[in-house]
This record gives structure tokens, sequence and C-alpha cells, in this order.
């Protein structure tokens, strides 16, 4: 079935470190892809999103580029910020088949040290 | 932007009792929520959408007699846990679409932590 795969957190930066979370998917059809924050006593946010391959969805500094050919939705910042500690979900949504539904992964907590 | 509220933000409640979490659209209205249930280190994994004023549709797995959604308004749905046990710990969150934008768009609710003792 369809699925999410998000690396384990919690992942721990300096402040202006170099971030990535990875992710990676499998989906029976033409998924479009996203990347949820969710920040402490909050609801999730659309963060970012791509509906195609080779697609780069970017928002706030952060990016993630649909690769059709690694089944991955890598979320990258380049210099990261106190304010970006967060737990960010990777999900993905598969359109035309019996179901229209968001599948999410684990979510990966970002704690970021000044 | 559009908010999504839950009251109560966490309740404790006895084995074999009922509790009641509602989600709220604030400022828009919305023709579906979604309702999702989070276990420690798990991924969300919705339980139900649920439509303003027909019947709630279920996920596969989910006892639609135990998790009773009422979708009354286009602002409001509720999730009651009936007959509650240890085993229905967990974090909810439901989202809603707004109506102009279909199902594509979803704003969540910040959570309703479950302790059932």
């Amino acid at each position: 079935g369809d699925s999410v795969t998000q690396m384990e957190g919690p992942v721990t930066l300096s402040e202006e470190a170099f971030l990535t979370i990875n992710c990676t998917y499998t989906a029976t059809g033409y998924p479009s892809l996203f990347w949820y924050v969710q920040y402490p006593g909050e609801g999730l946010q659309l963060l970012l999103k791509a509906t195609k391959a080779d697609d780069k969805g970017s928002n706030k500094g952060f990016e993630a580029t649909y690769r059709k050919e690694t089944t991955s939705f890598h979320l990258e910042k380049g210099s990261v910020q106190v304010s970006d500690s967060a737990v960010y979900f990777c999900a993905l949504r598969v359109y035309g088949g019996a179901t229209n539904k968001l599948i999410f992964g684990t979510g990966t907590l970002l704690a970021v040290q000044p | 932007g559009a908010v999504v509220s839950q009251h109560p933000s966490r309740v404790i409640c006895k084995s074999g009792t009922s509790v009641k979490i509602e989600c709220r659209s604030l400022d828009f209205q919305a023709t579906t929520m979604f309702w999702y249930r989070q276990f420690p280190k798990q991924s969300l994994m919705l339980m139900a959408t649920s439509n303003e004023g027909s019947k709630a549709t279920y996920e596969q797995g989910v006892e639609k007699d135990k998790f009773l959604i009422n979708h009354a308004s286009l602002t409001l749905s509720t999730l009651t846990v009936t007959s509650a046990h240890p085993e229905d710990s967990s974090f909810y969150i439901c989202s809603a679409s707004p109506r102009t934008s279909g199902t594509d768009t979803q704003y969540f609710g910040p959570g309703t932590r479950l302790t059932v003792l």
C-alpha cells in the first residue's frame, strides 16, 4: 500500500547549520507530496508541496524536490534558526484511486540550539 | 490564516466512560472534516472523514460504534469515544477543508491528548 518513511529524530542542530530531513515514499498512483510543520502547541501547517516529478516546493527558506527516480522528497534548509524548532511531517496524497486521503510519515523533531 | 481549534486540549477519564472532543473551524466554513489518531512515535492515521449533514466515512479497522462522529454544522465536528479503555489513549487530531477549496486543503487543529485510566 501507499506509505511514507522519514528519518527518526530528534535532529539537533546549532543555529545556522544545514538541515536535511530524509523522506521516501511508496505509492501506486501519481502522488502529490507535502511537508507539514507543527510548532509546539499548534496544529500542523502546510510548509511546502510538489505535485509532479522534478517539481521543487519552497517556503520560508525550506526546499524539497520531488524525485520520482528515487521516490524521495527530502527537506532541506541552508541555515536553520532557533525558530525552526518543530516537528516536521512528510506526507503524500494519491489521486484517482479509491481514496483521496493524506498519508503521513512518523514526524521528525528538529531542535535548533542557539 | 484559517484557524481550527480543538477542545479540550487534554482529557483524563476513567475506563468505561465516554469522552467528547470538539473540532471547530473558527473563521471559515468547512464542508469536510477529518479525524486522525497518532500513537507515540507513529504517523497520523486517518480514522474517518465527515461531511456536513451526512454520515461519516470510516477507515478500515476503525469501529464506528466506538468512535462516534457528528458533523452537524459547517463549523463544528465532534468525536465521541464511547466506553473508553486504556488502549484508546492517544493523540486525536482533526482537520477541516474550507468549502471554497475542497479537500486538497486541510487546516489542522492542535490535537487532544486522551488518557484513559
